[in-house]
């Protein structure tokens, strides 16, 4: 099955400081890598996606890369600012829409943006 | 739309009790998840569910059982607890198909611990 492994574990940045968590994937037939962001004792929330077929996605302040042939991807935060503390988990997709979708995750990193 | 909801939000269980734990979705979305989330780690599948009357293990099914009787419903039972199931444990839901994002919502978990 899917293997995903998540780096760094924690991860702390002064505000406005860049924040970027790696995650590499095993199965070569995934096709889609959600990110979720974890705030304390809060429910997961999907906060960015991309699939196989795009390498670069942005959403105002967050990033995602993806290198196929590495098989890994990245989430890139800019202007970190406090409330993006909290935990992001990355996860890989195996099976396409029409079966069954799931997903395995990462471990997760703990970022703490500090003033 | 509610979403997804889970009852109870917390639970205390004894060692060999039993307990089922509710969660319901008014998305209609026909895939369903049951995951566990240990204290530092990430979410680890547990059952899935690609539709009424079809369920199929994740990656940690042992000691859990699911039943989905209809779409809006997807039930967790706990038989003979063991201090090894304490953890936070969420229900999720996605649209099917080749043409959605697929992404998964999150109920606000069960907070189960076994003593």
């Amino acid at each position: 099955g899917e293997n995903v492994e998540q780096h760094p574990s924690t991860l702390s940045v002064q505000e406005g400081d860049s924040a970027v968590i790696k995650c590499t994937y095993s199965d070569s037939a995934s096709n889609y890598f959600p990110w979720y962001k974890q705030e304390l004792g809060k429910r997961p929330q999907l906060i960015i996606d991309i699939r196989s077929n795009v390498g670069e996605k942005k959403d105002q302040r967050i990033a995602v890369t993806l290198n196929k042939t590495a098989k890994h991807f990245s989430l890139h935060i800019t202007e970190t600012q406090p409330e993006d503390s909290a935990v992001y988990f990355c996860a890989a997709r195996d099976g396409w829409g029409g079966t069954a979708s799931k997903l395995t995750f990462g471990t997760g990193t703990r970022l703490q943006v500090t003033l | 739309n509610a979403g997804v909801t889970q009852t109870p939000k917390f639970r205390i269980l004894k060692i060999g009790q039993s307990m089922t734990l509710q969660c319901t979705q008014d998305m209609n979305h026909n895939y369903m998840y049951w995951y566990r989330q240990d204290p530092g780690m990430g979410l680890k599948l547990i059952y899935y569910s690609v539709g009424a009357g079809i369920t199929d293990k994740g990656e940690v099914p042992n000691g859990y059982n699911v039943s989905r009787s209809t779409t809006e419903d997807f039930p967790l039972r706990l038989e003979l607890a063991a201090p090894s199931q304490t953890s936070v444990y969420f229900c999720a839901s996605s649209a099917a198909g080749l043409a959605v994002d697929n992404e998964q919502f999150f109920g606000p978990g069960t907070r189960l611990t076994v003593l």
